[in-house]
């Protein structure tokens, strides 16, 4: 089973706006990264966010990371008709062999 | 700079064929390396993954196998291709600082 499962699956808004996407997971992690893929892609590393990390910001990204629930979201800002991708986000469990599991990812698309 | 390699990018074959999909990295030595598998409009599905050359771990049981003969090659195979095979393939590597990087990917297509 999936260990991050995304929320919204599907995210739909205009170019300017902020764009937020969450992250849910079940287990103990080590770390949690988020990655963006284009349509038909390799995916792209964005930015990773330790267990003992609340907050993290990279240029318009900013992740925050609640242990206690077990949840992550990350927030892109002004965002750009080039945004338009898939986001994942994907865990490290605890004792894991540099072993990540990836969640079903949210599509979004910003509309020019 | 560290690169990562993948091919074919598209594959057609028919039920039944052998399959053989190459990754290579290029730039880094004794890379992790990772096998995933992702259906249309899907997550991604962890297949194998490598910390060591000859050394496996399979995480789905299923008619794929995989190799590494050399430390920066990362072979996936099937002796018998099935139609739930189709999907899109994604190699990628780590080092011991976590961020995975992919390649391009193969779209294989199984008919």
């Amino acid at each position: 089973s999936q260990q991050g499962e995304e929320d919204p699956q599907a995210l739909s808004i205009q170019e300017g706006e902020n764009a937020t996407m969450n992250c849910s997971y079940k287990t103990s992690i080590n770390n949690l990264q988020w990655y963006r893929q284009n349509s038909g892609r390799g995916l792209v590393h964005l930015i990773l966010i330790r267990s003992n990390e609340r907050e993290k910001h990279s240029g318009r990204l900013r992740v925050t990371l609640d242990t206690s629930k077990k949840s992550s979201s990350l927030l892109i800002t002004a965002s750009r008709a080039a945004d338009t991708a898939s986001y994942f986000c994907a865990t490290e469990v605890s004792g894991g062999y540099q072993k990540v599991t990836f969640g079903i990812g949210t599509k979004l698309q910003v509309i020019p | 700079s560290q690169t990562i390699h993948q091919w074919p990018a598209t594959l057609v074959q028919p039920v039944g064929s052998p399959l053989s999909l190459e990754c290579t990295v290029e730039g880094t030595s004794n890379p992790n390396l990772y096998w995933y598998r992702q259906a249309a409009g899907r997550g991604l599905q962890l297949l194998f993954y490598s910390v060591g050359i000859g050394q496996i771990s399979s995480e789905v049981p299923q008619n794929l196998s995989a190799s590494r003969p050399q430390d920066r090659q990362f072979i996936l195979s099937s002796k018998k291709l099935l139609l739930s095979d189709s999907g899109f393939y994604l190699c990628a590597w780590s080092d011991r600082h976590y961020e995975q990087y992919f390649g391009p990917g193969t779209r294989l297509t199984v008919t």
